[in-house]
């Protein structure tokens, strides 16, 4: 079946600092690739997404493109700050109705000023 | 602007207890979904509703666990008996679409604790 496997954390950064988050899947056919984000407290929202192959998908200076020949769709931000603190879910979804989206275990991430 | 509303936001139960918790979707959204969070972990599926119906209860435990959406709105998911193990997040999200590739809304969930 599908799935998504991402890099594990935690991760600490200091602010300003690069970040990558590293995240392949395994699936049948194209299907759609997103990234969520989870602050402390609250519940996930949707952060960027991906429909097709090459396609980059940018949010809040979040940028992933959709590598097809890789099957991978890392996340990168050039200068964090302390308020992207959080946890990052990569997931992935068929196009059909009704398909389920699977999510990634998850990925935390902490910044420190 | 429109939130996915849950309550209660924490829960607290005995094992062999009966918990439920409750739904309220972005009005207008016809998908709505029950999902479960291990700590340390992404979510899981537990069903989903187009509508009243549902149409994906593939990951619940049916023997314990039941939902229901009975007006297409708002929604309920009870355990009973509650077990060691169901301790976990449980998140609700809410979808105008059907398919997956659709943005979801998630509320901020129930914590359970079962001891």
């Amino acid at each position: 079946g599908d799935s998504v496997t991402q890099m594990e954390g935690p991760v600490t950064l200091s602010e300003e600092a690069f970040l990558t988050i590293n995240c392949t899947y395994t699936a049948t056919g194209y299907p759609s690739l997103f990234w969520y984000v989870q602050y402390p407290g609250e519940g996930l929202q949707l952060l960027l997404k991906a429909t097709k192959a090459d396609d980059k998908g940018s949010n809040k200076g979040f940028e992933a493109t959709y590598r097809k020949e890789t099957t991978s769709f890392h996340l990168e931000k050039g200068s964090v700050q302390v308020s992207d603190s959080a946890v990052y879910f990569c997931a992935l979804a068929q196009k059909t109705s009704y398909d389920k989206v699977i999510f990634g275990p998850g990925t935390s991430l902490s910044v420190i000023p | 602007e429109a939130e996915v509303a849950q309550s209660p936001r924490y829960k607290i139960t005995e094992k062999s207890q009966a918990v439920a918790f409750w739904c309220d979707p972005i009005s207008g959204h016809a998908t709505l979904y029950w999902y479960r969070q291990i700590l340390g972990q992404g979510p899981e599926l537990l069903v989903q509703f187009q509508d009243e119906s549902v149409v994906d209860d593939s990951q619940l435990p049916k023997d314990r666990f039941s939902a229901e959406r009975l007006k297409g709105v708002d929604s309920t998911l009870k355990i009973q008996p509650a077990e060691l193990g169901d301790s976990a997040m449980y998140l609700c999200a809410s979808s105008l679409e059907t398919s997956g590739v659709g943005e979801q809304f998630f509320g901020p969930g129930t914590r359970l604790t079962v001891l």
